[in-house]
């Protein structure tokens, strides 16, 4: 089946500095991939939409400044929360779709902002 | 302004019973529904969908049913395990592939043994 590595599981950082968290799609290619935020006991909520080559389309209300999302391949796509701040903690997690794929998601990132 | 909505936040259902888990949803765009089981610090985990042209699908342990004009969706697991405790979200997009999916609030289900 369709697996997708999220890394790293978790990461702590000093506030102010900035973090990536990397998507793989390991055994297929993911045309279109996307990137949530989890809040403790809250749904899923989407931050963006990333498809391969192109600009990332970013949820009302979330910075596209503050939250880079790189899309360079078909098996790789990048979140980096620029500028960190402890509010920005919580749990990120990706999804990938190929063609012959559903939505796989990743382990998910838990980011804890100090 | 949450389109997708589990008005149970929790459930606790013996085990060897049914549980039935609902989700209601407000975009009539919608047109592809999944369920999703999923753990603390972890991603969510696929468990079965059913798209707008049907009122049923079975996997299973898992049959999920979709009242369309109620803009309405139940997940239904017999018999109930105790691995099967976990929380448990209803997704929904407009149409399968590369559309976003808009999550539930989740609902935590308990198996009591």
């Amino acid at each position: 089946g369709a697996v997708v590595s999220q890394h790293p599981s978790r990461v702590i950082c000093k506030s102010g500095t900035s973090v990536k968290i990397e998507c793989r799609s390991l055994d297929f290619q993911a045309t279109t991939m996307f990137w949530y935020r989890q809040f403790p006991k809250q749904s899923l909520m989407l931050m963006a939409t990333s498809n391969e080559g192109s600009k990332a389309t970013y949820e009302q209300g979330v910075e596209k400044d503050k939250f880079l999302i790189n899309h360079a391949s078909l098996t790789l796509s990048t979140l980096t929360v620029t500028s960190a701040h402890p509010e920005d903690s919580s749990f990120y997690i990706c999804s990938a779709v190929g063609q012959a794929y559903g939505y796989t998601f990743g382990s998910g990132t838990r980011l804890t902002v100090v | 302004d949450q389109q997708v909505k589990q008005n149970s936040p929790s459930l606790s259902v013996q085990e060897g019973r049914i549980s039935i888990l609902n989700c209601d949803y407000t975009n009539s765009m919608f047109d592809y529904f999944l369920w999703y089981k999923k753990y603390p610090a972890e991603g969510p985990t696929f468990l079965i969908s059913i798209s707008s042209i049907k009122d049923k699908n079975e996997d299973g342990r898992f049959t999920v049913f979709l009242n369309k004009s109620a803009k309405h969706l139940s997940l239904h697991i017999v018999p109930s395990q105790p691995g099967d405790s976990a929380v448990y979200f209803c997704a929904a997009s407009r149409g399968f592939g590369n559309e976003k999916l808009t999550f539930g609030t989740g609902t935590r289900l308990t198996i009591i043994p």
